[in-house]
């Protein structure tokens, strides 16, 4: 399996302007997380999924951030309209049978929003 | 207070110390904790996971529970410039849903 598979790697972007994070997730997990990296606030979730359906978006920091998992293969983030303090390196985890095994992370977005 | 709490350090020793990581917790009923590892630029990855009953050891790695505490520690032995990482202690929320992750100790093992 090719792991967690993440896309763009790096995204450099204006404020304002909207911006889309895809996730592929392990196939055959049920579950998957978005989380944000900082250095001055670690390693946060944003929000995740179990069988497609959102299941805890209480890290989804304000509304300009939403996400989809249209199908058991892919997942977006989306954030817009991006502001400077956006900036971050955001993961993607998938992991199963239960939310709390083993989580394998993708290599990470890291977000500059200037 | 927060669920976990990490110092986030940096750490520096030289090749062939022993390192010492670790977390304190707040919620005594956490049973099982995590450490994972990340390097430059990459993703966390699982180390080792040990319950609340005590040790495990894994090669040159211990992972350790005090709850009366509620202190986790990881140990390196003979640490290796390829330990050079950021160590992030998790626990699972109260619910038992997700995971809560430390900051991170970034360490660096000079050769």
């Amino acid at each position: 399996d090719a792991g967690v598979i993440q896309s763009p790697r790096h995204e450099v972007t204006e404020m304002g302007q909207e911006v889309t994070l895809r996730c592929k997730p392990i196939s055959g997990h049920d579950y998957l997380f978005w989380y944000r990296q900082t250095m001055m606030r670690g390693l946060e979730l944003l929000i995740y999924f179990n069988n497609n359906v959102p299941i805890d978006d209480s890290g989804m920091p304000e509304d300009r951030f939403s996400a989809k998992m249209p199908n058991a293969s892919f997942s977006t983030l989306k954030i817009q309209p991006s502001e400077p303090r956006d900036s971050a390196v955001y993961f993607c985890a998938s992991t199963g049978p239960t939310s709390t095994d083993t989580q394998y992370f993708g290599p990470g977005t890291r977000l500059t929003v200037l | 207070q927060k669920e976990v709490e990490q110092d986030p350090g940096p750490l520096s020793v030289p090749e062939g110390a022993i390192v010492s990581l670790n977390c304190t917790y707040s919620n005594s009923a956490f049973q099982y904790f995590m450490w994972y590892r990340q390097y430059s630029r990459k993703g966390p990855e699982l180390l080792m996971y040990t319950y609340s009953s005590g040790n495990k050891e894994d090669g040159r790695f211990t992972a350790q529970v005090d709850k009366s505490s509620k202190y986790i520690s990881l140990f390196i032995r003979d640490s290796q410039p390829s330990d050079s990482a950021t160590y992030l202690c998790a626990v699972p929320n109260q619910a038992g849903t997700a995971l809560i992750f430390g900051k991170g100790t970034t360490l660096s093992v000079s050769s």
